[in-house]
């Protein structure tokens, strides 16, 4: 199946500055990752999705890269806000169908 | 549209009890999908039912089921709890659980066991 590994686990960052979090993954069948935000004791939120059709989709502040040479994609969060402190996870499905995710990167954005 | 809703948000179970916990997708959505999330785990896929069939399993024990209902809801049912089972259970829908469909998560079901 599917397997995805997600880095930085933690990042502190300025508010104002960029943020960036960065998957791979193995499936090389894999076409569709989403990245979801977790606040506390909240739900996951899906934030921006790509497909493998696009290498690069933004939304706002938001913007998602995807290589599917080297099977990594990354998440950027530029002029980072108070309110973007989360645990953001990225995921992929494989070629099972299955949503597998990466073990999250907890953000914080120090004021 | 309404979100995805889960019944009921916390349980407090005994070792050894069955719990059911409920889902009910998006409207429209046919596909809904269950969701383990522990701190030590992550975030771990149980399983997805589309049209009351389950589709796609999970690596879990046979003691964690669930099923579909014709208007799309579902539940799981963990028997014979343990105290490993403590996590926040999560469903998820999407319109019919395709390898490029967007799911979105439910509030989630925190299950605690003593």
């Amino acid at each position: 199946g599917e397997n995805v590994e997600q880095h930085p686990s933690t990042l502190s960052v300025q508010e104002g500055d960029s943020a960036v979090i960065k998957c791979t993954y193995s499936d090389s069948a894999s076409n569709y990752f989403p990245w979801y935000k977790q606040e506390l004791g909240k739900r996951p939120q899906l934030i921006i999705d790509i497909r493998s059709n696009v290498g690069e989709k933004k939304d706002q502040r938001i913007a998602v890269t995807l290589n599917k040479t080297a099977k990594h994609f990354s998440l950027h969060i530029t002029e980072t806000q108070p309110e973007d402190s989360a645990v953001y996870f990225c995921a992929a499905v494989g070629n099972d169908y299955k949503l597998s995710f990466g073990a999250g990167t907890t953000v914080t954005v120090r004021a | 549209k309404a979100g995805v809703t889960q019944t009921p948000r916390y349980l407090i179970k005994t070792r050894g009890q069955q719990v059911t916990l409920s889902c009910s997708p998006i409207s429209g959505h046919r596909s809904v999908s269950w969701y383990q999330q522990t701190p030590g785990q992550g975030l771990q896929f149980l399983f997805e039912y589309f049209s009351e069939t389950q589709r796609n399993k999970g690596n879990f024990p046979g003691r964690f089921s669930g099923r579909q209902f014709s208007n799309s809801r579902s539940e799981m049912n963990v028997s014979t709890l343990e105290l490993g089972d403590s996590a926040l259970y999560l469903c998820a829908s999407s319109w019919e659980g395709g390898r490029t469909d967007e799911q979105y998560f439910g509030p989630g079901t925190r299950l605690t066991v003593t």
